[in-house]
């Protein structure tokens, strides 16, 4: 079975602009979250979609979003990019939503804001 | 504030060592935790999920314990080698934060020839 895949896997944004990540969950997978991982704060929680529905969210500021496709598959979105916005971005699958289920993880997008 | 860490950051090790990597969670009102595995620039790879009604869970050479009265999880890796090395990352999934997982800092494994 396939994994988790995330595209596009390198970024490179100026300032202001914005950008749209994409993440394909596993087949049969119907939950995805997304998490920021940066050296100074670590891997944090963004959000959490399922059925086309934002279940969960973050402390995160409102230029990110997210939505989630009939397909399961999910892209965030990234408005007024900041330098402090370069990071890897994660993101991750289970079963269904709700606690406990087991995570499985992309390779991430790594995104640089120059 | 619900907080989960890893101590020690960093830590090298001769090839075949027994190690033992250590995670702390603050709060016992835990859902479950799992261990994952995470190579540089590369995401993070699941290797353990143990449930909050567990006392351990083995994967090869892998074991990982939790105590959640102490607050406390361990990852025991069994006859290192050097393609273990990697950062090791543990998760808690919090009763009542839903979906949301909670990451420690993680620890920096170096194993040597």
């Amino acid at each position: 079975k396939a994994g988790v895949t995330q595209t596009p896997r390198y970024l490179i944004k100026t300032r202001g602009q914005q950008v749209t990540l994409s993440c394909s969950p596993i087949s049969g997978h119907r939950s995805v979250s997304w998490y920021q991982q940066t050296p100074g704060q670590g891997l944090q929680f963004l959000f959490e979609y399922f059925s086309e529905t934002q279940r969960n969210k973050g402390n995160f500021p409102g230029r990110f979003s997210g939505r989630q496709f009939s397909n399961s598959r999910s892209e965030m979105n990234v408005s007024t990019l900041e330098l402090g916005d370069s990071a890897l971005y994660l993101c991750a699958s289970s079963l269904d939503s709700g606690v406990g289920y087991e995570q499985y993880f992309g390779p991430g997008t790594r995104l640089t804001v120059t | 504030k619900q907080e989960v860490t890893q101590i020690p950051a960093a830590l090298s090790v001769p090839e075949g060592e027994n190690l033992v990597l250590n995670c702390s969670f603050t709060d016992s009102a835990i859902y479950n935790l799992q261990w994952f595995r995470q190579d540089p620039g590369k995401g993070l790879t699941s290797l353990l999920l143990i449930q909050s009604s567990q006392r351990e869970q083995t994967s090869g050479r892998l074991n990982a314990s939790l105590d959640k009265s102490s607050g406390r999880s361990t990852l025991y890796i069994a006859a290192s080698q050097p393609g273990d090395s990697a950062t090791y990352l543990c998760a808690v999934f919090y009763t009542g934060t839903a979906s949301k997982l909670t990451f420690g800092t993680g620890t920096r494994l170096q194993v040597t020839l």
